[in-house]
């Protein structure tokens, strides 16, 4: 069973340093990988999906790269702000018909 | 604009209650979702749909009901069997069809109590 993790639960920096943000699965068959954002009390806003296929994707101040041999994905905040403060979550998905399988998120706080 | 609507966004039950969730998207996405969220865990499973008149139960489907009679509109219901139903539930939708990215949207979800 894919099973996916995020470490820092939390992550705490100061304003205009760049953020990074790991997140590990345990099998490197998967179909797509995707990056949210979780801000307290609502919904996920999608960020970025990076295909099996692709090493990055780049949106903004964000970029995304998934390295499938080693299970990993790590996202990239350049020059973090206040306002990027908010909880991070990547998920996996398996196969084109497939559940995505969640991390649990790593917090983050940007302190101005 | 396109998105998904969930309601209510606030909602508090007495035990023994039955209540449910709204879900309509006007993406035209075929499948859609219901996760639960609580405090320090990440997103479970509920139920999910592919299509219209078809469901199948996730990963804790007990104590939850669904139904998929119209493409844009996937309701949960929480029963009176579900042990602890306080938590956060997000709806969500993908589009399947060729071309499509793959890519899963959410709702803003509702807060459910248990009084």
């Amino acid at each position: 069973k894919q099973e996916v993790t995020q470490i820092p639960a939390a992550l705490s920096v100061p304003e205009g340093e760049n953020l990074v943000l790991n997140c590990s699965f345990t099998d490197s068959a998967i179909y797509n990988l995707q990056w949210f954002r979780q801000d307290p009390g609502k919904g996920l806003t999608s960020l970025l999906l990076i295909q099996s296929s692709q090493r990055e994707q780049t949106s903004g101040r964000l970029n995304a790269s998934l390295d499938k041999s080693s299970g990993r994905s790590t996202l990239y905040i350049a020059a973090s702000q206040p306002g990027d403060s908010a909880t991070y979550l990547c998920a996996v998905r398996p196969d084109s018909w497939g559940k995505l399988q969640f991390g649990a998120g790593t917090q983050v706080v940007v302190t101005p | 604009d396109g998105g998904i609507t969930q309601s209510p966004k606030y909602l508090f039950r007495k035990e023994g209650q039955n209540v449910t969730l709204s879900c309509e998207q006007n993406l035209n996405h075929d499948a859609m979702y219901w996760y639960r969220q609580d405090p320090g865990q990440g997103l479970r499973l509920i139920y999910y749909s592919q299509i219209v008149n078809d469901f199948q139960k996730g990963d804790i489907a007990e104590g939850y009901s669904v139904s998929r009679e119209k493409k844009e509109s996937f309701p949960l219901t929480v029963t009176s069997a579900q042990k602890n139903p306080t938590a956060f539930y997000l709806c969500a939708s993908l589009d399947f069809s060729a071309g499509a990215t793959g890519e899963l949207f959410f709702g803003e979800g509702s807060r459910l109590t248990v009084l």
